[in-house]
């Protein structure tokens, strides 16, 4: 079965700091992997995906992540958080091509600190 | 504007009362979910309906019954609603494993 590990329920940095939010996950197959953003009081959006292709993948607002099947992480980084990071992101896994269950882990709220 | 709509956004109601809530999606997708969100912001899927068809039914109580009329639309119906149901809940609709898009959700309180 599918799982996904979220270090650390919260983050602090300081406006201007590298944000690093770590994801572990568990998969039999190989995973589809996402990072996903909700902002107070608001709905999911989504920040990036790995689909197999490139393991570095860039998404929205100045994310990225990697993909590192040996560490099997999918840690997502942003060179210099800005206020507007502030929110709670979430992690999950599908079990690529046919399986539609989206597996999230626990969540981690970023809080910046000006 | 193509998205996936819920109504109501809010709903507050008395323990053991019936309510329903509303999804549509206008993106074509075949695949459409329930996802709940508790009071710690943990997210698990409940139902999934590929083209009408239940096809993921995560060990919901039976007082939940998803209803889907046609595959742009997926109602969620809670029978004797109780404490431990107010949660968020989120609609989804894709179309493959990377196509998600999340309505954005209902608030069930119970009291």
């Amino acid at each position: 079965a599918q799982s996904v590990t979220q270090l650390g329920s919260h983050v602090s940095v300081s406006e201007g700091a590298l944000v690093l939010l770590r994801c572990n996950y568990s998969s039999s197959v190989p995973p589809y992997l996402f990072w996903y953003v909700q902002y107070p009081n608001q709905g999911l959006q989504l920040l990036l995906k790995y689909t197999s292709a490139a393991t570095l993948v860039k998404g929205i607002n100045g994310f990225e992540a990697e993909f590192k099947k040996s560490e099997t992480s999918f840690h997502l980084t942003k060179p210099s958080a800005h206020m507007s990071d502030a929110a709670e992101y979430f992690c999950a896994v599908s079990e690529g091509q046919g399986a539609q269950k989206l597996v999230f882990g626990q969540g981690t709220r970023l809080t910046i600190n000006p | 504007d193509t998205a996936v709509s819920q109504t109501p956004k809010y709903l507050v109601t008395q323990m053991g009362n019936d309510k329903s809530i509303k999804c549509e999606q206008n993106l074509g997708h075949d695949t459409m979910y329930w996802y709940k969100q508790d009071s710690k912001k943990f997210l698990k899927i409940m139902f999934s309906y590929n083209n009408k068809e239940l096809i993921i039914n995560e060990t919901v109580p039976n007082r939940f019954s998803p209803k889907s009329p046609d595959k742009a639309h997926l109602n969620l119906h809670i029978n004797s609603l109780e404490l431990g149901d107010s949660a968020v809940y989120f609609c989804a609709s894709s179309q493959s494993p990377i196509g998600y898009t999340f309505g954005s959700g209902t608030r069930l309180t119970v009291v």
